[in-house]
């Protein structure tokens, strides 16, 4: 069975400061997508990696897979206020046509 | 762009109704979710299709059944909805050969 983990499920963090947001994951897969979901709204398409190795940047946010170590991570870089919001990690399971998510990480982002 | 949408942002219902949520995609997906998500739980598949009249269990269906009688739309019933089915649901389709899930709106529906 497909289990997927992210790390923090909180985090808190100052404007301008760096962090990164880890999503583990137990079984193989090539194909990990992240989401954004802001307080009472749907999950947003952030990110999608199709490959070890792949990574994707967008503004602030920087999304890489290793498929090896079966790990993706979310980096943030000099955080603004406006990247407040709960993101989500989503792995392809093999052979089927749904995702298993993570938990979800609550990033806050404080002036 | 891919758009789902649903058929309600806010519903209110009494225990013991019958609840209709309706969703809808207009990019010719094959695959089609719903979800319900609830604070420190995450996102929790409920049922999933992959075909017109197909249809899967997802993770925790009980109290929940589904429709899809044509490609675009896929129907979330509760059958007798319940106090502890107050949740945000959220629909998501997907194409056959690739699985990144787009996602409605969401209803946000509150049983007394």
């Amino acid at each position: 069975e497909l289990k997927v983990e992210q790390n923090p499920l909180f985090l808190s963090m100052q404007e301008g400061k760096n962090y990164t947001i880890y999503c583990n994951y137990s079984t193989t897969s090539d194909r990990l997508y992240w989401y954004r979901q802001d307080p009472g709204k749907s999950l947003e398409s952030l990110f999608v990696l199709l490959s070890n190795g792949a990574v994707k940047q967008e503004g602030r946010l920087m999304a890489s897979l290793d498929t090896k170590a079966r790990l993706s991570t979310l980096h943030i870089t000099a955080a603004v206020h406006d990247l407040s919001a709960t993101y989500f990690c989503a792995v392809d399971m093999k052979g089927a046509q749904k995702l298993v998510f993570g938990q979800g990480t609550r990033l806050t982002i404080n002036p | 762009d891919v758009k789902v949408t649903q058929s309600s942002r806010y519903l209110v219902k009494r225990t013991g109704e019958k609840v209709f949520l309706e969703c809808v995609q207009d990019m010719d997906h094959e695959n089609m979710f719903w979800y319900r998500q609830d604070p420190g739980l995450g996102l929790r598949l409920i049922y999933f299709s992959y075909d017109v009249k197909m249809k899967e269990k997802g993770d925790i269906p009980e109290g929940y059944s589904v429709s899809r009688e044509k490609k675009e739309r896929f129907s979330l019933i509760l059958e007798s909805a319940s106090t502890n089915q107050t949740s945000m649901y959220l629909c998501a389709s997907s194409s056959g050969s690739f699985n990144e899930q787009f996602f409605g709106p969401g209803t946000r529906l509150t049983v007394l």
